[in-house]
């Protein structure tokens, strides 16, 4: 299994409050992805970076923010917690170009009251 | 933007019968069609890919098929046994460096003993 590792794996906070979920590579891939998972929808994507400082917007960016000032750490941050923000979290890393797929870590269940 | 359909959302099959899931797309710049597995709880997995330049591929009783013209591929699993019960997702992306995977809804397969 690729090197990824993400934390916490289990979160329960409330609505308004700040949330980071971190993602922790040891394949040195260039770029780090995160995506949400929710029934019916399949994994969107948030964000995702394509080195140190260097980050972009996904198709469900709206609420989230993120950093990347290492290599190996790219944070996902919700800045005020909202319900809609629910879901299953997922990291992902590839080397990119064409030859080397995108592998995931195990994923983050949040939870928002 | 990037838009996948993905049929059907739920299939049923008998052990040692083949399944078939289709996908389409929208965007005729996709150029990467990966497919994963997910298990309950778990993290997608990679289980074949195939590159717009190849019509077909194949990795024992996984086999994937990729009609550019009609913009659709489809997985085909034969032989099914128990263990490939799962939910199955198909993406499409533009390989530019990042992957910036648009996904399916999803499959849900099961395998009837």
């Amino acid at each position: 299994d690729a090197g990824i590792t993400q934390s916490p794996r289990h979160k329960v906070t409330e609505t308004g409050t700040p949330v980071t979920l971190r993602c922790h590579q040891t394949e040195n891939h260039r770029y780090m992805y995160w995506y949400r998972q929710d029934p019916g929808h399949g994994l969107r994507l948030i964000h995702y970076s394509y080195g140190v400082k260097d980050t972009d917007k996904g198709e469900v960016s709206d609420g989230y923010s993120v950093s990347r000032s290492k290599t190996e750490d790219f944070l996902l941050t919700l800045e005020s917690a909202t319900s809609s923000q629910t879901s299953v979290y997922f990291c992902a890393i590839s080397e990119g170009q064409s030859s080397r797929p995108q592998h995931f870590g195990d994923g983050t269940r949040l939870s928002i009251l | 933007g990037e838009n996948v359909e993905q049929h059907p959302s739920t299939l049923s099959v008998q052990e040692g019968d083949s399944a078939v899931i289709k996908c389409t797309y929208s965007d005729s710049a996709s150029n990467y069609f990966p497919w994963y597995k997910q298990e309950l709880g778990k993290r997608p997995q990679l289980i074949i890919d195939i590159r717009s330049n190849v019509g077909e591929k194949k990795d024992q009783r996984i086999a994937v098929t990729l009609n550019k013209t009609a913009k659709h591929f489809s997985l085909h699993i034969t032989e099914t046994q128990p263990e490939d019960s799962a939910v199955y997702f198909c993406a499409a992306s533009i390989i530019q460096g990042a992957q910036k995977l648009v996904f399916g809804q999803g499959t849900r397969l099961t395998i009837n003993p």
